[in-house]
């Protein structure tokens, strides 16, 4: 059974504290690590896609680097702001087809910003 | 582009009732999903297709059906409803395999069985 961990569970912080949280996942038959953010009553949007071991991605103040050789990703949070209040989730693809058909998903960090 | 459609957006069943939740894309995409979100547990796949006709199980397939007629497509049918099945279900695609491509989720559909 594939198990991908998500920590914390939870998070609060003050508006324009920086924050991270971690993902790890199986280093073997590595494909790819997903990061979504998924805010309350909405439905989860892709923030990230990483395939490379070292790779850094950016979308405005979110950052995620990725090491696939130990298995983990960190998701980084710079000046957080009260909209940043989601549940940020990663997930990880499981092949059984040849293919990346399937995504196993951790149960996410919820992440409270207060103003 | 409409992106992934789902409906209805809410629904209340008795036990025992059957019904189908709708799930459309105008994306072209090849791979589509049906998750359920539950408490605690984050989203758990029922079932996808990489095409249109094939469907696979995910991993909590039990008390549903799926089928893949066109590329567009892809209800999921609860035959028999049971309280278990009380949660927000979640239509997904993406246009090839996810080692490179993110899923496209729908607005969800919330169900619930009394």
């Amino acid at each position: 059974i594939l198990n991908v961990e998500q920590s914390p569970q939870s998070l609060h912080v003050q508006e324009g504290d920086s924050t991270n949280f971690t993902c790890s996942f199986p280093s073997s038959n590595f494909y790819a690590l997903h990061w979504y953010r998924w805010e309350t009553a909405k439905s989860p949007e892709a923030l990230f896609v990483m395939t490379l071991n070292g790779d850094e991605k950016k979308k405005g103040r979110i950052s995620a680097t990725l090491n696939t050789k130990e298995g983990y990703s960190y998701l980084y949070i710079k000046g957080s702001q009260p909209e940043d209040s989601a549940t940020y989730l990663c997930a990880f693809p499981l092949s059984s087809q040849g293919g990346s058909e399937k995504l196993v998903f951790g149960k996410g960090t919820k992440l409270t910003v207060n103003p | 582009n409409a992106g992934v459609t789902q409906t209805p957006k809410f629904r209340i069943l008795k036990i025992g009732q059957s019904m189908t939740l709708q799930c459309t894309q105008d994306m072209n995409h090849n791979y589509m999903y049906w998750y359920r979100q539950d408490p605690g547990m984050g989203l758990k796949l029922i079932y996808y297709s990489v095409g249109a006709g094939i469907t696979d199980k995910g991993e909590v397939p039990n008390g549903y059906n799926v089928s893949r007629s066109t590329t567009e497509d892809f209800p999921l049918r609860l035959e028999l409803a049971a309280p278990s099945q009380t949660s927000v279900y979640f239509c997904a695609s993406s246009p090839r395999g996810l080692d490179n491509s993110p899923l496209h989720f729908g607005n969800g559909t919330r169900l619930t069985v009394t």
